[in-house]
């Protein structure tokens, strides 16, 4: 069966410090992967996405993603975040059109 | 554009009736939604693939005769919560595919919070 591992569950940063949040899933083979963020209130938004092509994938809002594939791993990052940042990212691996969802992260953004 | 909606929003039953959410792509055709359930502080669980025109797919451990799908366009797919009780509250969301463009890319409603007393 298919897998997702966020490793952070909640996270909090200050202003202006860089975030990282891991994603590992389980199975090989041809996956796309997506990070999605649920700003408080809101419904599910698409972050990034990667299909194939340059592994470091970059989205909206400053956030990038790198898909190492040795490592089965598909990390979000940000190199300087905001308060509005504050919100719960899910990362979501698909195969075969049909994607897993990880528990998702909580990240507060202090000002 | 790629906008899903779902009505209604919030609802409260009563335990034993039915309740039916649907879910609509506004600006695009969907042959694929998908229905999934969010528990508090958890992620979301898919509980079925909405297929138009045909039946839909339930993942394993969903109760297909409780939680009654039909896709019947391309911009319309309902999920009835029949016979509602307390453990089904939660909140459900639905998500959309575009038809022949970014098919592996899902827009997601805005979710309908069922509260059964």
């Amino acid at each position: 069966a298919q897998s997702v591992s966020q490793h952070n569950h909640h996270v909090i940063l200050s202003e202006a410090a860089s975030l990282e949040l891991g994603c590992n899933y389980s199975y090989g083979g041809t996956v796309n992967l997506f990070w999605y963020v649920q700003y408080p209130g809101q419904h599910l938004q698409l972050l990034l996405k990667y299909f194939s092509g340059d592994p470091l994938v970059k989205g909206i809002k400053g956030f990038e993603a790198e898909f190492i594939k040795s490592k089965f791993s598909f990390n979000l990052r940000k190199p300087s975040v905001q308060w509005s940042d504050t919100a719960e990212y899910f990362c979501a691996p698909m195969r075969s059109y049909i994607p897993t969802f990880g528990r998702g992260t909580s990240l507060i953004v202090h000002p | 554009g790629a906008v899903v909606s779902q009505h209604p929003s919030w609802v409260i039953c009563k335990s034993g009736t039915s309740v039916k959410i649907e879910c609509r792509s506004l600006d695009f055709q969907a042959t694929t939604m998908f229905w999934y359930r969010q528990f508090p502080k958890q992620s979301l669980m898919l509980m079925a693939t909405s297929n138009e025109g045909s039946k839909a797919t339930y993942e394993q451990g969903v109760e297909k005769d409780k939680f009654l799908i039909n896709h019947a366009s391309l911009t319309l797919s309902t999920l009835t919560v029949t016979s509602a009780h307390p453990e089904d509250s939660s909140f459900y969301i639905c998500s959309a595919r575009r038809l022949a463009v970014e098919i592996d890319t899902q827009y997601f409603g805005p979710g309908t919070r069922l509260t059964v007393l």
